[in-house]
């Protein structure tokens, strides 16, 4: 079956780094995106990779291992506004997003 | 300019009612979907739509159907609505099904359906 996972929720503090971990299973492989969700609102996309490596955009970075179907968005110089779910999605062959439920992240003072 | 809007923003209805939740596009995009996010914040796909080709997610009940009269708009008529319908409703699009490099999907502000 096709799956994703990441953690529920983490916490982080205020001017730190924080790294978020997604790993896929799917049916093929098409890419992997990263988006921003705050409560309340729609998804915002981040990033998006499909091949091994580094996507850089600004304080927020996402890293692909196609091998280990794993990928990871790194924040740094955390704000109080990066409060919110980041959700990891997969594209599989037939170009369908296959979502994980998000990692709520908690930015403390 | 909204780049994907919805209406309404807030639905709430009794059991056994049909209601429709309607998404517009303004990005000249070629497909798109509609997504259900339940309380525990999982976004499902429901269906995905181009002018070639409907895609339903087969877990999916049937009295849940998609619409779409042009390729700006995709509308969702749900029948005989149940309590685990209850839910956040989000269309979205992106540039095109097949191209594969860089489908990002820009989503709608959502619709929050509460069936009582």
């Amino acid at each position: 079956g096709q799956n994703i996972d990441q953690p529920t929720e983490m916490t982080a503090t205020e001017g730190a780094i924080v790294q978020i971990n997604c790993t896929y299973q799917t049916s093929g492989f098409n890419g992997l995106f990263w988006y921003q969700q705050h409560a309340g609102e729609a998804p915002t996309f981040l990033s998006y990779n499909v091949l091994d490596g580094l996507e850089e955009k600004g304080r927020f970075s996402s890293v692909l291992s196609r091998s280990k179907g794993y990928s990871y968005l790194l924040l740094k110089e955390l704000q109080m506004k990066d409060s919110a779910s980041y959700l990891c999605a997969a594209m599989d062959s037939n170009y369908q997003l296959i979502w994980g439920a998000g990692t709520k992240l908690i930015i403390k003072p | 300019d909204t780049a994907v809007s919805q209406t309404p923003k807030y639905l709430v209805t009794q059991m056994g009612n049909d209601k429709s939740i309607k998404c517009e596009q303004n990005l000249g995009h070629d497909t798109m979907y509609w997504y259900k996010q339940d309380s525990k914040k999982f976004l499902k796909i429901m269906f995905s739509y181009n002018n070639k080709e409907l895609i339903i997610n087969e877990t999916v009940p049937n009295r849940f159907s998609p619409k779409s009269p042009d390729k700006a708009h995709l509308n969702l008529h749900i029948n005989s609505l149940e309590l685990g319908d209850s839910a956040v409703y989000f269309c979205a699009s992106s540039q095109d099904l097949e191209r594969g490099i860089q489908e990002t999907q820009y989503f709608g502000p959502g619709t929050r359906l509460l069936v009582l």
